[in-house]
């Protein structure tokens, strides 16, 4: 069974800065996928990235940014220029690319809560 | 266009009772995914349902159960409610159901089990 660790239960960081959050996973597949999910206290999971193994370039949304070190099982969350809105927990999941229809189980770490301090 | 709508938003009901969840999809979505998150926690998958059909179970109890409806909205059943039962209850709809879909959630339900 594949397992998500995320070992930053709390991070914070000066708005404009530069932050990393933290992402191992345990898995004995070749291919799948991996996202990072903010959920802010509105409860909503968003999706703010996504990562295919196969990929060897990491994905990048606008501040948001991957570091996918597929050897290493590590997949880390870069976020940028932080700002006020991007305060939340953010979760590390992985999901199987076994292609059996209807497999979309995903597995979650246990977050990380970011803090954005003016 | 509307996202997934889940309801009640939230519930209080005491120990062995029974609570039913219900969930509409993204318009045109196929495929409901239902999550447990226990406070402090990440979310835990409890049921897939792809047109219709179970394609996924989590390792819950039979007291946890599901269906999906012809017009693909979804309904999670709870039943003999536990204290270890209170969660939020989130629902997810994506298009096909497996490959690379994004799962969409909806804002879940808030069950507090006293």
């Amino acid at each position: 069974a594949q397992t998500v660790t995320q070992s930053q239960p709390e991070m914070s960081v000066q708005e404009a800065e530069t932050v990393t959050l933290s992402c191992t996973y345990d898995t004995s597949e070749s291919d799948y996928y991996l996202f990072w999910y903010k959920q802010p206290p509105s409860r909503q999971m968003i999706l703010v990235i996504r990562q295919e193994a196969y990929k060897q370039q990491n994905a990048t949304e606008n501040r948001f940014s991957v570091n996918f070190q597929k050897a290493a099982k590590s997949f880390s969350l870069k976020i940028s220029d932080s700002q006020l809105g991007d305060a939340a927990m953010y979760f590390c999941a992985y999901r199987s690319s076994i292609s059996n229809f209807g497999n979309e189980k995903l597995t979650f770490g246990t977050g990380t809560r970011l803090t954005i301090i003016p | 266009d509307a996202g997934v709508t889940q309801s009640p938003t939230h519930l209080i009901k005491t120990r062995g009772q029974q609570v039913t969840l219900r969930c509409s999809p993204i318009s045109g979505h196929k495929s409901v995914s239902w999550y447990q998150q226990v406070l402090g926690q990440g979310p835990q998958f409890i049921f897939q349902y792809y047109e219709k059909e179970e394609r996924g179970r989590g390792n819950f109890p039979d007291r946890f159960s599901a269906r999906q409806f012809p017009n693909y909205s979804s309904e999670l059943n709870v039943n003999a409610l536990l204290l270890g039962d209170s969660a939020l209850y989130l629902c997810a709809s994506s298009l096909r159901g497996s490959g690379a879909n994004v799962l969409t959630f909806g804002a879940g339900s808030r069950l507090t089990v006293l």
